[in-house]
């Protein structure tokens, strides 16, 4: 039972280009999150999708896009990398709405 | 506008001695409360929550205590180890509703 997962574990990109972030759950949870963690502004939301086939914008969906494959997996796609998205990347999961949330262990993402 | 604010970005105390973790919120819809405790280059882990028809909620050596009035939550953690040390991270939510509104995080240093 490995819980929330997420690949990569680290990326190094180009201003301008594009990349997938992957996140996958095996514990049937009905929800999943993307967060992102800047030094000194905690975890803010940037997608959520409440149930597979339905998604909806967080605090800060700017620049991003998701998509719920399927109850397990949940990505997070940047079109066009700019420098402001260098962050920490968390994909988290729970039960069903505002149930306790499980996160992965984070994506650190770099854009030059 | 933070509806979530932890003051103290830092805190440092003396292995065996409590430590108290201090949140304030201002959305007085708010009705369920978490804490969560992240390790570096780990994802946040979920420590305790409490709902707002109590005010108080223990878990071994954590307890959580609200008072709504004064739209305030502390952590008490007895006694404080050296795995303590950690970012706290305070969370909210509302109705039980999808979206949990994080705290930007309070560093704990447990001294030898």
């Amino acid at each position: 039972n490995a819980g929330v997962t997420q690949t990569p574990k680290f990326q190094v990109l180009k201003t301008g280009q594009s990349m997938t972030l992957q996140c996958a759950q095996d514990m049937n949870h009905n929800s999943m999150y993307w967060y992102r963690q800047d030094p000194g502004m905690g975890l803010r939301l940037i997608y959520y999708s409440a149930s597979e086939g339905t998604t909806d914008k967080g605090e800060v969906p700017n620049g991003y896009n998701v998509s719920r494959l399927n109850k397990r997996e949940f990505s997070l796609r940047l079109e066009s990398a700019a420098p402001s998205q260098t962050s920490v990347y968390f994909c988290a999961s729970s039960a069903d709405k505002g149930h306790t949330q499980y996160f992965g262990p984070g994506t650190r993402l770099t854009v030059l | 506008d933070q509806q979530v604010k932890q003051n103290s970005p830092s805190l440092s105390v003396q292995e065996g001695r409590i430590s108290i973790l201090n949140c304030d919120y201002t959305n007085s819809m708010f009705d369920y409360f978490l804490w969560y405790k992240k390790y570096p280059a780990e994802g946040p882990t979920f420590l305790i929550s409490i709902s707002s028809i109590k005010d108080k909620n223990e878990d071994g050596r954590f307890t959580v205590f609200l008072n709504k009035s004064a739209k305030h939550l502390s952590l008490h953690i007895v006694p404080s180890q050296p795995g303590d040390s950690a970012v706290y991270f305070c969370a909210a939510s509302m109705n039980r509703d999808d979206k949990i509104i994080f705290g930007k995080g309070t560093r704990l240093h447990i001294l030898p």
